[in-house]
């Protein structure tokens, strides 16, 4: 099973600011099996960015995913307050399954 | 448009079977193009995929979870199911039924989940 790892656990700055958030896989993955999404508390998962770099339908440009093989960041350039909350990446392989990093806290500074 | 909606008992005893129904409205689970998935969620933990199944009959499950996991589907409902076999307190989670587009092996459309307690 590809497990992933993200990067930091938490992440604590001010409105504004530039957010990286890191994922990184155990083995190479497809990068059109490879997503982001936004979770708040009490809600679902959103989805955010699905192909490492596409935006899914609504998600804001300043939302923006790169990456390919092991490591995959996810970028937020100017924090709203509206996007703190829990990332997760997520990808999709062989078996088939599907992994989720253990998130990371986006947390105001 | 689509939504999904969990319903479940809440609350079991370990040993138990633990069954969970998701009702798709708004679309058509054998429309195609489309896997339907349940995955869980530990209290304050991430996300754990438990299965998936496509309309005509293909079923997948996680391979820690297959042996007391079976997934089924009513179309003239429109709803699938989750059935867990023997349950102990580590199956507490919130569980949520999820759709992926077959492309590209994204969640786009997620229920708003359902919180089930082991509990004797």
């Amino acid at each position: 099973e590809i497990v992933l790892t993200q990067s930091p656990g938490t992440l604590s700055l001010s409105q504004g600011e530039r957010a990286t958030l890191s994922c990184r896989a155990s083995e190479s993955v497809s990068s059109s099996y490879f997503a982001w999404y936004q979770q708040k508390p009490g809600q679902p998962p959103r989805l955010l960015i699905y192909g490492a770099s596409s935006r899914a339908t609504g998600i804001p440009d300043r939302f923006s995913g790169s990456g390919s093989g092991t490591d995959f960041t996810l970028t937020i350039s100017g924090l709203e307050p509206e996007d703190f909350a829990v990332y997760y990446c997520q990808q999709y392989g062989p078996s088939p399954s599907y992994t989720f990093g253990q998130g990371t806290k986006l947390e105001i500074k | 448009q689509v939504q999904l909606q969990e319903s479940g008992p809440g609350l079991v005893k370990p040993s138990q079977t633990l069954t969970l129904t998701c009702t798709v409205s708004g679309g058509s689970i054998d429309s195609g193009g489309y896997y339907w998935s349940w995955i869980r969620q530990h209290p304050g933990k991430g996300l754990e995929w438990i299965g998936h199944f496509y309309y005509s009959g293909s079923t997948y499950y996680s391979p820690s979870l297959k042996s007391r996991v079976t997934i089924s589907v009513d179309t003239s409902k429109n709803q699938f199911s989750l059935r867990l076999n023997s349950v102990t307190a580590a199956d507490t989670a919130v569980y949520y039924c999820a759709r992926a587009y077959w492309e590209y092996w994204y969640f786009d459309l997620w229920g708003r989940g359902t919180l089930l307690t082991v509990s004797s």
